[in-house]
């Protein structure tokens, strides 16, 4: 059964700040790895999708990768802004099965 | 263009009682999900519906039951609420398309049992 980690459960950085996300797996059988942002009550908005072919996906400031055979994907912010402040989910979906949620990462970004 | 949509936003139930919970997508996605979110707990899959006319149990089914009324809407149902389904309920859709499944969400349904 595909279990979700993330590190940290929490993090506080100064604005500017370029930080790193962390998603563990335990089964590097994947299909795809999806990478969310969700505001304080709010719904999940979806930030990068890694396809299990590919190595990482960039979107802006965020860069996401996937290193399948440790079981890793980093998601990178670079130059964290307070607006860039929100919990981090990451998703992963093996074949044949539904995707399966981390417990998230919280980031807040201090002006 | 709509994505998910769901309703109510807020609902407050009294032990006992039974409401409906409505998601509908305009993307013409073949798959559709419900999950509620708990803190310390993550998102858990309740029911799925992995295309029109087919639904399956998640990881928590236990007091809920669904319905695929067509293709764009996937409804949830509580027959008889407890204090244990106070919660956070998201609905989703998904696609396989260019080779990827990406999942869309809904804003989500704030529901208290009291």
């Amino acid at each position: 059964k595909q279990e979700v980690t993330q590190i940290p459960a929490a993090l506080s950085v100064p604005e500017g700040e370029n930080l790193v996300l962390n998603c563990s797996f335990t089964d590097s059988a994947i299909y795809n790895l999806q990478w969310f942002r969700q505001d304080p009550g709010k719904g999940l908005t979806s930030l990068l999708l890694i396809q299990s072919s590919q190595r990482e996906q960039t979107s802006g400031r965020l860069n996401a990768s996937l290193d399948k055979s440790s079981g890793r994907s980093t998601l990178y912010i670079a130059a964290s802004q307070p607006g860039d402040s929100a919990t981090y989910l990451c998703a992963v979906k093996n074949y044949g099965q539904n995707f399966v949620f981390g417990p998230g990462t919280r980031l807040s970004v201090l002006p | 263009n709509a994505g998910v949509t769901q309703t109510p936003k807020f609902q407050v139930l009294k032990t006992g009682q039974s409401m409906t919970l409505q998601c509908a997508q305009d993307m013409n996605h073949n798959s559709m999900y419900w999950y509620r979110q708990d803190p310390g707990m993550g998102l858990r899959l309740i029911y799925y519906s992995a295309s029109e006319g087919t639904t399956d149990k998640g990881e928590v089914p236990n007091g809920y039951n669904v319905s695929r009324l067509n293709k764009r809407e996937f409804s949830l149902r509580l027959e008889s609420a407890a204090p244990s389904q106070t919660s956070v309920y998201f609905c989703a859709s998904s696609e396989l398309g260019e080779g990827r499944y990406e999942q869309y969400f809904g804003p989500g349904t704030r529901l208290t049992v009291t």
